[in-house]
């Protein structure tokens, strides 16, 4: 069983729907959670960062974590053309390493 | 602010060779993170540098390797190249305090690197 689990999709939705993008884990140890949005040929961008249980809002995305089930959450309103790439979750468990594990990657096509 | 450059961004190399890849942090940036990332797949951690020394590593064989510099730069070095290293290398720096680390990535485009 992987540490991450992610739906690789793809996903295909339209324009102005509300995509919601989720992983899973199995490691209780991690403390922080991020998701990452990757266009093709580029490297992963950095989304939203959470620390915590709870939502956190930054525009059109909505990062939800439940550390009790083990399942992270991007929501993203309103969705756009531009929106369309891969999105990457992941995760860390603090101490001296910064490694960070990441979910296979979920590939979002939003259609005008 | 500079963000996180990454060279050449590809790269071909034949099985046996010997590869080298270079990365810049970002600005104000003290550690930096090397990743795999195979195709179709999430990035897989290879190595991280804090202040010129390893400061933890992934489930890599020691032909992976690494260096950093004093201005925090970065080098990914590959000995013996096998066909499964083609892959997107990514590096990603960060701002680490004295090892004990919860800073998120930034990361640069990557080098592809195929081995034929």
């Amino acid at each position: 069983q992987k540490e991450v689990e992610q739906d690789p999709g793809p996903l295909s939705v339209p324009e102005g729907a509300i995509v919601s993008l989720n992983c899973t884990y199995s490691n209780s140890a991690f403390q922080y959670f991020m998701w990452y949005r990757q266009y093709s040929r580029k490297g992963p961008e950095l989304l939203m960062y959470t620390y915590s249980s709870g939502n956190k809002e930054d525009g059109r995305f909505t990062a939800q974590v439940d550390k009790s089930s083990k399942y992270i959450s991007l929501f993203i309103r309103d969705s756009q053309p531009s929106d369309s790439a891969t999105y990457l979750c992941a995760m860390g468990s603090g101490g001296n390493t910064g490694k960070l594990i990441f979910g296979q990657g979920t590939t979002l096509q939003v259609k005008p | 602010e500079t963000g996180v450059t990454q060279s050449p961004t590809h790269l071909i190399k034949t099985r046996g060779q010997q590869v080298t890849l270079r990365c810049s942090s970002q600005s104000g940036h003290n550690t930096v993170s090397w990743y795999q990332q195979a195709l179709g797949q999430g990035p897989q951690f290879i190595f991280q540098y804090y202040r010129e020394e390893e400061n933890g590593r992934g489930n890599f064989p020691p032909r992976f390797s690494g260096l950093q510099f004093p201005n925090y730069s970065s080098e990914l070095n590959v000995n013996a190249l096998e066909l499964d290293d083609s892959a997107l290398y990514l590096c990603a720096s960060s701002h680490g305090q004295e090892r004990s680390y919860n800073s998120p990535l930034h990361f640069g485009n990557g080098t592809r690197l195929t081995v034929t």
